[in-house]
């Protein structure tokens, strides 16, 4: 099946530095990428939706000039935590949907822990 | 908004089913679907049902779909420790784009 990759899996960083977070589908090319954050007992919360070549759409209460998400191709979307603080460690998972339709079914990457000291 | 609920936990025998439940509001869901995640991997699809359909079978898994409820299920037939994993529940809709609404998941621990 498709597969979709993050990196890295882990990361630690200082407060207050910047940390990019790379998602790529590596044998398809996704049209769409999600970018989600899950919380540990709790349900992956949508943070934005990014279409190839064009701005991504930010979910309500998610700071996009915090989240800083760019996907210059379509098989690369990245995520930028900038000015990171611990309120912002989490599991941070990326998704990328091949088709034009509702059954073609988005693939996941395995996701990113990021921990801020 | 949109919300998807199911419970936490679940604990079976190996050999026994399985029945994780899940609960939806949007009534527009059009598509819902059954997510694997299993210790440092991503989700897999498992499974997903047209909302004008109210069973849908494949090898072990059956699930079913209770659209007045807004209630959907997960059944496991001969559950095996092979199948310990957390599963989410998750709906999309023609109207929201692709943008799927996920459940808390539930981790089911499967006893040998």
């Amino acid at each position: 099946g498709a597969v979709v990759s993050q990196h890295p899996s882990r990361v630690i960083c200082k407060s207050g530095t910047s940390v990019k977070i790379e998602c790529r589908s590596l044998d398809f090319q996704a049209t769409t990428m999600f970018w989600y954050r899950q919380f540990p007992k709790q349900s992956l919360m949508l943070m934005a939706t990014s279409n190839e070549g064009s701005k991504a759409t930010y979910e309500q209460g998610v700071e996009k000039d915090k989240f800083l998400i760019n996907h210059a191709s379509l098989t690369l979307s990245t995520l930028t935590v900038t000015s990171a603080h611990p309120e912002d460690s989490s599991f941070y998972i990326c998704s990328a949907h091949a088709g034009g339709d509702h059954t073609d079914t988005q693939y996941f990457g395995p996701g990113t822990r990021l921990t801020v000291l | 908004g949109e919300d998807v609920e199911q419970s936490l936990f679940l604990s079976v025998r190996e050999g026994d089913s399985s029945v994780i439940n899940c609960t939806y509001t949007d009534s527009s869901s059009t598509y819902l679907y059954w997510y694997k995640q299993e210790p440092g991997a991503g989700l897999q699809l498992l499974t997903y049902i047209f909302s004008n359909m109210d069973m849908k079978q494949d090898q072990r898994l059956t699930v079913l779909l209770n659209k007045k409820d807004k209630h959907l299920s997960l059944r496991i037939a001969d559950t095996q420790t092979g199948d310990s994993a957390i599963y989410f529940c998750a709906e999309s809709s023609n109207t929201g784009g692709f943008k799927t609404i996920f459940g808390a998941g539930t981790r089911l621990f499967v006893k040998a």
